[in-house]
């Protein structure tokens, strides 16, 4: 059973446009929630990650909001580039310190 | 500073052979997890070592093993392959386990 609910499966953009992809959780023990970066061949990236503390963290054109009593987080993109084109992970840690991940959000940013 | 190193790359095994990956954390990280990484399963956690210590376990069956070493490095064993293990295995390192996780780029096992 997938503990984080990602969506969209994919989405495209255009240059210069914002992604925004959408998490939601139900363990409320989860206390650290980042956000992975994939390319083809390649392994996650850590891009950016929030505490529930915070409402809010950017990160130059990437930005976490967090809603803790709706139990969701989401990023956004801004000014997408077409180099920003590649797989996106939320994920979400508990006192267990393992990472569950979302299914993931192919992202595709059309020039 | 150089990145989360795993040998090999790819593995080309067949149907009852057993197989061991390697990885080489962040100089000076501890903590190692393996993650098995599918297209129907997405990611999912295999388990956890700190210290020489498996602390953590996902939901996989005893097929899979690993160990850690006093230097930090890791290996994972699939023994009795079976088909369905076909997947790209990541293994991520962090200082302690509570600090931010970095993936290498996987080694690629294919099941013939």
């Amino acid at each position: 059973q997938q503990q984080v609910k990602q969506s969209p499966q994919s989405l495209i953009v255009q240059k210069g446009g914002i992604s925004i992809i959408n998490c939601a959780y139900e363990n409320t023990a989860f206390d650290y929630f980042p956000w992975y970066q994939q390319f083809p061949g390649k392994g996650p990236a850590l891009l950016i990650a929030i505490r529930p503390d915070v409402s809010e963290k950017k990160e130059g054109r990437f930005t976490i909001s967090f809603n803790k009593s709706a139990k969701q987080f989401s990023l956004h993109i801004m000014d997408s580039q077409p180099g920003d084109s590649a797989t996106y992970f939320c994920a979400a840690r508990g006192g267990d310190y393992k990472l569950s991940f979302g299914a993931g959000t192919t992202v595709t940013v059309r020039a | 500073k150089a990145g989360v190193t795993q040998t090999p790359r790819y593995l080309i095994k067949t149907r009852g052979q057993q197989v061991t990956l390697s990885c080489s954390p962040i100089s000076g990280h501890r903590s190692v997890s393996w993650y098995q990484q599918t297209p129907g399963q997405g990611l999912q956690f295999l388990f956890e070592y700190f210290s020489e210590t498996q602390r953590n376990k996902g939901n996989f069956p005893g097929r899979f093993s690993g160990r850690q070493f006093s230097n930090s490095r890791s290996e994972m064993n699939v023994s009795t392959l079976e088909l369905g293990d076909s997947a790209l295995y990541l293994c991520a390192s962090s200082l302690s386990a509570d600090q931010p996780q970095h993936f290498g780029d996987g080694t690629r096992l294919s099941i013939l």
